[in-house]
């Protein structure tokens, strides 16, 4: 079954910490992105690649990191300089970028500070 | 930046009925999809209509889209208690999706 597995399912960070989520996909896609969901809004756009080794920020970069070595992961490393990092963060992916496309989600990771 | 807005953002429906959820743009669209999100799960894609498409059916979900007046709405019929779940749709801007806030229904038995 091809899909998007995103892990851990739920995560702590401490004060001062970087923490790593992962996004793997077995689609072939392409395109992947990264949102964060808080409570009561709509998915914003943190950060996407439309292919290996390249990458762009979306909306809500800044305290975020990336990067996509292999066309199957995408992981988003969520540092300390994001103060607000409580929140749940979705992963995606589409055969291609342009919006013309449906976009696959992953099932999520909730990341709450300890 | 929130293109798409939903209406109503909350909807309670008994079994059987008929939901309807609109959303409303502020600018031109390719294509505009929706998508629904049971809770703590990722979004799942429904449906996706073009610019130039006014009515798209797929089961019992009927979606329409008005170019006009930026708006489309979602139609699901004779709703079940699994169709519990908010509702996103979301348009095309610069290459990127831009999703709404969503509608929360609940379909009581």
């Amino acid at each position: 079954d091809g899909g998007i597995t995103q892990s851990p399912k739920y995560l702590f960070r401490k004060e001062g910490q970087n923490v790593t989520l992962s996004c793997e996909q077995n689609l072939n896609h392409d395109a992947m992105y990264w949102y964060r969901q808080d409570p009561g809004q709509g998915l914003r756009l943190i950060y996407y690649s439309q292919i290996v080794n390249d990458f762009q920020k979306g909306d809500i970069a800044e305290g975020y990191s990336v990067s996509r070595e292999k066309k199957e992961s995408f992981p988003l490393t969520v540092t300390s300089a994001q103060k607000n990092p409580t929140a749940f963060y979705l992963c995606a992916s589409s055969a291609e970028t342009g919006g013309h496309q449906p976009q696959h989600f992953g099932d999520g990771t909730r990341l709450s500070i300890l | 930046s929130q293109q798409g807005e939903e209406d109503p953002q909350a909807l309670s429906i008994q079994e059987g009925e008929n939901a309807t959820m609109n959303c409303s743009y502020k600018t031109s669209i390719n294509n505009l999809q929706w998508y629904r999100q049971n809770s703590g799960r990722g979004l799942v894609h429904l449906i996706l209509i073009r610019s130039n498409e006014r009515e798209k059916h797929s089961g019992r979900l009927r979606v329409t889209l008005d170019t006009s007046k930026k708006s489309s709405s979602l139609l699901i019929t004779a709703s079940r208690a699994a169709d519990t779940a908010s509702y996103f749709c979301a348009t095309d801007q610069g290459g990127k999706l831009i999703f709404g806030q969503g509608t929360e229904l609940s379909v009581k038995p």
